[in-house]
């Protein structure tokens, strides 16, 4: 069965610090696709990133970046210059046969 | 704005209630999920639709219905409502089934309160 796990359940960083929430997974599957989401005060849930398992590059999106390891089944989110509004919960996603979410990783940025 | 439109985006009810939530996925997508987030909990996936037919059941109890209809709009029933229901319920919608390559974008989400 597919599992998602987030071992960091909070974390903190100074604004403009950087800061990196960690993610594996467990699959058997060989194509699939991984996703950070982030849900802030709001509650709104927002797309950050998205990689492609059968690409080597790893996706960035203006300050934030992943370090995709597939062959360690790990996927990490890479928060640079961090900002107050990134203070949200960030919830690292796999997209195979079915969805899957792990169980988040609240963020603070402390000014 | 992700395109998806849930309403109503908050109810009140009482114990032992019926209610109905409803989601209009973004425009040309198939795919319709429910999820369901307790307060300080993660996402529990309830179920999917694509093109009006089930495609994959999460946890979701048998109090609990869905259904995808013909414009693609999906509606959430929820029945003999208890104090645990109370919960954000989310709808997304992504273009495919399934996860594959097809992202999913979420509506603002419906805030359940049973009293």
């Amino acid at each position: 069965a597919q599992t998602v796990t987030q071992s960091q359940p909070e974390m903190s960083v100074q604004e403009a610090e950087t800061v990196t929430l960690s993610c594996t997974y467990d699959t058997s599957e060989n194509n699939y696709y991984l996703f950070w989401y982030k849900q802030p005060p709001s509650r709104q849930m927002i797309l950050v990133i998205r990689q492609e398992a059968y690409k080597q590059q790893n996706a960035t999106e203006n300050r934030f970046s992943v370090n995709f390891q597939k062959a360690a089944k790990s996927f990490s989110l890479k928060i640079s210059d961090s900002q107050l509004g990134d203070t949200a919960m960030y919830f690292c996603a796999f997209a195979g046969n079915q969805f899957y979410f792990g169980t988040g990783t609240s963020l603070t940025v402390i000014p | 704005d992700s395109g998806v439109t849930q309403t109503p985006k908050h109810l009140i009810t009482a114990t032992g209630q019926r209610v109905t939530l409803r989601c209009s996925p973004r425009s040309g997508d198939l795919s319709v999920y429910w999820y369901q987030q307790s307060l300080d909990q993660g996402l529990q996936f309830l179920i999917q639709y694509y093109n009006g037919e089930e495609r994959a059941k999460g946890n979701i109890l048998e109090r609990f219905s869905a259904q995808q209809f013909p414009d693609l709009h999906s509606e959430l029933n929820l029945s003999s409502l208890e104090l645990g229901d109370s919960a954000l319920y989310f709808c997304a919608s992504s273009a495919g089934t399934s996860g594959s390559s097809y992202e999913q974008y979420f509506g603002p989400g419906t805030r359940l309160t049973v009293t």
